[in-house]
């Protein structure tokens, strides 16, 4: 159980075009899912909080208008990346917690989206 | 908020040998997960520890939680347990998860 699925797994895409990845959770609901942004050989770090309804919380230095978060339901949070630009290339993970745990639960984690921009 | 260092950074083992990971945190937390992240970027869940002590085939963990640490044991290494180790902790309230750098562990056959 608590599968998180997260498409595309890799995706290329010129400087300037947008690029929608989506992080769905098969078998559980979550009102909150959490974005991660991975660089070579460091750390995963939290970019923003997406809640189900409602805006994404975003960390600090993370530019909302880049990166736009929709959670549309209790199963679906999808990150856009807008205008992408060569820096923008990272490993882009999501992941949620069921819902009926809230904090005292595991985070499950999709396998990443792998994101570069020619 | 919290911070969490994980040591050692590198670790290089033989296969069949033991190994001991550690991740220390600034403040008391409610719950901690220790992660594997295979060469493809896969993260996979290993243990969700708040306290005690937890044991899942060759790996085990302990976390410390009054002492503000926690330990991954790996036994009988093997290559397919190469990749990164990050302990996962709660910051902002117990709502968010910080990851420490991890331990990047090979493996040599």
């Amino acid at each position: 159980g608590a599968v998180v699925s997260q498409h595309p797994s890799r995706v290329i895409c010129k400087s300037g075009t947008s690029v929608k990845i989506e992080c769905r959770s098969l078998d559980f609901q979550a009102t909150t899912m959490f974005w991660y942004r991975q660089f070579p050989k460091q750390s995963l770090m939290l970019m923003a909080t997406s809640n189900e309804g409602s805006k994404a919380t975003y960390e600090q230095g993370v530019e909302k208008d880049k990166f736009l978060i929709n959670h549309a339901s209790l199963t679906l949070s999808t990150l856009t990346v807008t205008s992408a630009h060569p820096e923008d290339s990272s490993f882009y993970i999501c992941s949620a917690r069921d819902r009926r745990g809230e904090y005292n639960s595991p985070l499950h984690f999709g396998n990443g989206t792998r994101l570069t921009v020619t | 908020g919290i911070q969490v260092e994980q040591s050692p950074p590198d670790l290089i083992l033989q296969e069949g040998a033991n190994s001991t990971l550690r991740c220390n945190f600034s403040d008391s937390v409610n719950n901690l997960q220790w992660f594997h992240q295979n060469p493809w970027g896969q993260l996979i869940n290993l243990f969700y520890i708040p306290s005690g002590t937890k044991q899942n085939g060759r790996l085990s963990a302990t976390t410390v939680a009054t002492e503000r640490y926690s330990l991954l044991y790996i036994s009988s290494s093997q290559t397919t347990d190469s990749g990164v180790y990050f302990c996962a902790v709660p910051d902002g309230g117990g709502f968010k998860t910080i990851f420490g750098a991890g331990t990047r562990l090979f493996v040599k056959a």
